[in-house]
């Protein structure tokens, strides 16, 4: 079973604009990462939260933790052509070190 | 080597038959995970390892699925008596900050059981 819930399934935009996609949990977590993956390829890790944080940023890359409402979303700035792919939240809860998951959002930046 | 290795990328098999998917790793990385992946949907964890020993297998779906890393380094998925729901992308990844460090993908084992 996946413990992340992701929406939207789909987002379409156009090059510039920004991107959010939101994730949900159900239960505590230690840390919370994303991961993007283009099609038909691995998944490549774009930036790690823990539980104790809010907020972090790397360069377009901005992902929030609200864990009183067990979610987190990323915000993807100025979007490129490029950032079209498949975005993944995964997360490992209190007790267990395994990785598990989100649903995922399609990205599709049009040019 | 630079980065996590999954051979094959491709199997096509048919059904009952015996299956092995390779892994090697990141040098040095003590962590591996196997996921697996089916069309648009999120991996799905199956198992990982800490060294040679199987940390967490919870993720197996039956006992037909079986995986071993003897020497902490490559580790191998065996699946027997392959059924077509099988049919998925089998993902390897491999972390040097254990618990809680990024993983780092393989770029998959296509597996298709007809």
């Amino acid at each position: 079973s996946q413990q992340g819930e992701e929406d939207p399934q789909a987002l379409s935009i156009q090059e510039g604009e920004n991107a959010t996609m939101n994730c949900s949990y159900k239960t505590s977590i230690n840390n919370l990462q994303w991961y993007r993956q283009n099609s038909g390829r691995g998944l490549v890790h774009l930036i790690l939260i823990r539980s104790n944080e809010r907020e972090k940023h790397s360069g377009r890359l901005r992902v929030t933790l609200d864990t009183s409402k067990k979610s987190s979303s990323l915000l993807i700035t100025a979007s490129r052509a490029a950032d079209t792919a498949s975005y993944f939240c995964a997360m490992t809860t209190s007790g267990t070190y395994k990785y598990i998951f989100g649903t995922g959002t399609r990205l599709k930046v049009l040019a | 080597g630079a980065g996590v290795s999954q051979t094959p990328s491709n199997k096509v098999t048919e059904k009952g038959k015996y299956v092995e998917l390779r892994c090697d790793p990141i040098s040095g990385h003590t962590a591996l995970y196997w996921y697996r992946q089916s069309l648009g949907q999120g991996p799905e964890f199956l198992i990982y390892f800490q060294g040679t020993g199987a940390a967490d297998d919870s993720g197996l779906p039956n006992d037909r699925f079986f995986a071993v890393r003897p020497e902490g380094s490559v580790s191998t998925l065996k699946i027997q008596r392959t059924e077509r729901g099988d049919s998925a992308v089998y993902l390897c990844a491999s972390s040097l900050t254990w618990p809680t460090g990024e993983l780092f993908f393989g770029e998959g084992s296509r597996l298709t059981v007809l």
